[in-house]
């Protein structure tokens, strides 16, 4: 079984550009989280998707948005990029059919997305 | 919302020693426990979890305990190995969609 894939695992861009992310969950998982990892910081949550919609959103700017395809995969856009936004960013899949916890519902990760502003 | 706090930030121990890490947590209602191990390169990976109705869980050389009348839990490695070298991260959470993750602690084990 495939597990999360993020693409592209690399970039650099500069100031002031924006910036595209994607996550295609494992198959058969509905629920797409992000999160913002830096060494300050540690894990930072985003916003997290089920069926197309946004269920949660953590302490981001607006800048940073994200949406849910009918497939599940999942995009991240960071606007107006600045120096603090460089950062690995990583997506996590859940079969999620509520919110609730349970044996089978967990958080797996992708290998994340490494951004560097310049 | 929910604030969890990890100590320490780094361990190092020598090669069959114990490694302790522990968590505490903000939010009573937390009853999700994971705990997540990155390697170099890697996105973090779910290694054990415990959920508010257990006090104990043990896999192997890996367990996890949970005191939450005093809102902590624990990660108890034994028999430490080189491969055991990475970050560790524990989380609390009461719902998949806001799961949060403490700072993490840097593991060495000195072969």
């Amino acid at each position: 079984k495939a597990g999360v894939t993020q693409t592209p695992r690399y970039l650099i861009k500069t100031r002031g550009q924006q910036v595209t992310l994607s996550c295609s969950p494992i198959s058969g998982h509905r629920s797409v989280s992000w999160y913002q990892q830096t060494p300050g910081q540690g894990l930072q949550f985003l916003f997290e998707y089920f069926s197309e919609t946004q269920r949660n959103k953590g302490n981001f700017p607006g800048r940073f948005s994200g949406r849910q395809f009918s497939n599940s995969r999942s995009e991240m856009n960071v606007s107006t990029l600045e120096l603090g936004d460089s950062a690995l960013y990583l997506c996590a899949s859940s079969l999620a059919a509520g919110v609730g916890l349970s044996g089978a519902n967990v958080l797996t990760f992708g290998a994340g997305s490494r951004l560097t502003v310049l | 919302g929910e604030n969890v706090e990890q100590h320490p930030s780094t361990l190092s121990v020598q090669e069959g020693d114990s490694a302790v890490i522990k968590c505490t947590y903000s939010d009573s209602a937390s009853n999700y426990f994971p705990w997540y191990k990155q390697e170099l390169g890697k996105g973090p990976q779910l290694i054990i979890d415990i959920r508010s109705n257990v006090g104990e869980k043990k896999d192997q050389r890996i367990a996890v305990t949970l005191n939450k009348t005093a809102k902590h839990f624990s990660l108890h490695i034994t028999e430490t190995q080189p491969e055991d070298s990475a970050v560790y991260f524990c989380a609390a959470s009461i719902s998949i969609n806001d799961m949060r993750f403490g700072a993490g602690t840097r593991l060495t084990v000195k072969p």
